[in-house]
């Protein structure tokens, strides 16, 4: 099946500080989401974006799916920012169910 | 906004009992996804759900597991005889269309068995 890897597994900034969050995959994708899970556990909708670049404030995600990879850029980070980012993928050749990665943990400290 | 809803946001139960976890998808939403997170690790696959049948399922989701969707709004996922190694998040998502399109998840049901 297909293989997602997410870096760094770690990542501990100061606030104000900005961070890129990369997620690569290992077969062609056509649904690429990110998510932030919260202290709660909940997952968060970030981007919905198999290809191209979005923006939503101090987030942005660019895919370049020809590539295999995706970009998660933070910028001025603050530290609500902290938790865990999940990448997720679907095949173009299968159904539908999302694989995720093992998660980049970003500590934003005060 | 539309958003899928969980009940409940927390469960205990004893080894050995059969829980249901509950989930209303987004309205106008056509599939349905149950997913699982044992803490610490990232977030698994269980089933997919379209047009009242599995599309499709996991090794984890064994004979254990059921879904149903119930009436036009609820979609559930039942574990007959709960094993400890079964305590994780339970996360339910919705498409509105199934290969490429954006899945919604709600907040997760956290299951502890004790």
């Amino acid at each position: 099946g297909i293989q997602v890897e997410q870096s760094p597994p770690d990542l501990i900034l100061q606030e104000g500080a900005n961070s890129t969050l990369r997620c690569n995959f290992s077969d062609s994708v056509n649904n690429l989401q990110w998510f932030h899970q919260n202290p709660w556990g909940q997952l968060i909708n970030l981007f919905y974006i198999p290809s191209g670049t979005k923006q939503n404030g101090r987030l942005s995600a660019t895919t370049v799916a020809t590539e295999r990879y995706s970009l998660l850029y933070i910028s001025s980070s603050q530290t609500t920012d902290s938790g865990v980012y999940f990448c997720a993928v679907a095949v173009i050749q299968g159904a539908q169910k999302l694989v995720f990665g093992q998660g980049t943990r970003l500590t934003i400290n005060p | 906004e539309p958003e899928v809803t969980q009940t409940p946001s927390h469960q205990v139960t004893q080894m050995g009992q059969e829980v249901i976890l509950r989930c209303v998808p987004i309205s106008n939403h056509l599939y349905f996804y149950w997913y699982r997170q044992i803490l610490g690790q990232k977030v698994e696959f269980l089933v997919s759900f379209y047009n009242n049948e599995i599309s499709e399922k996991s090794e984890i989701f064994d004979d254990q597991f059921s879904v149903e969707r119930p009436d036009g709004s609820n979609f559930t996922l039942k574990i007959r005889s709960t094993k400890l190694e079964d305590s994780a998040m339970y996360f339910c998502a919705s498409s509105a269309q199934g290969v490429g399109y954006e899945q919604y998840f709600g907040p997760g049901t956290r299951l502890t068995v004790t």
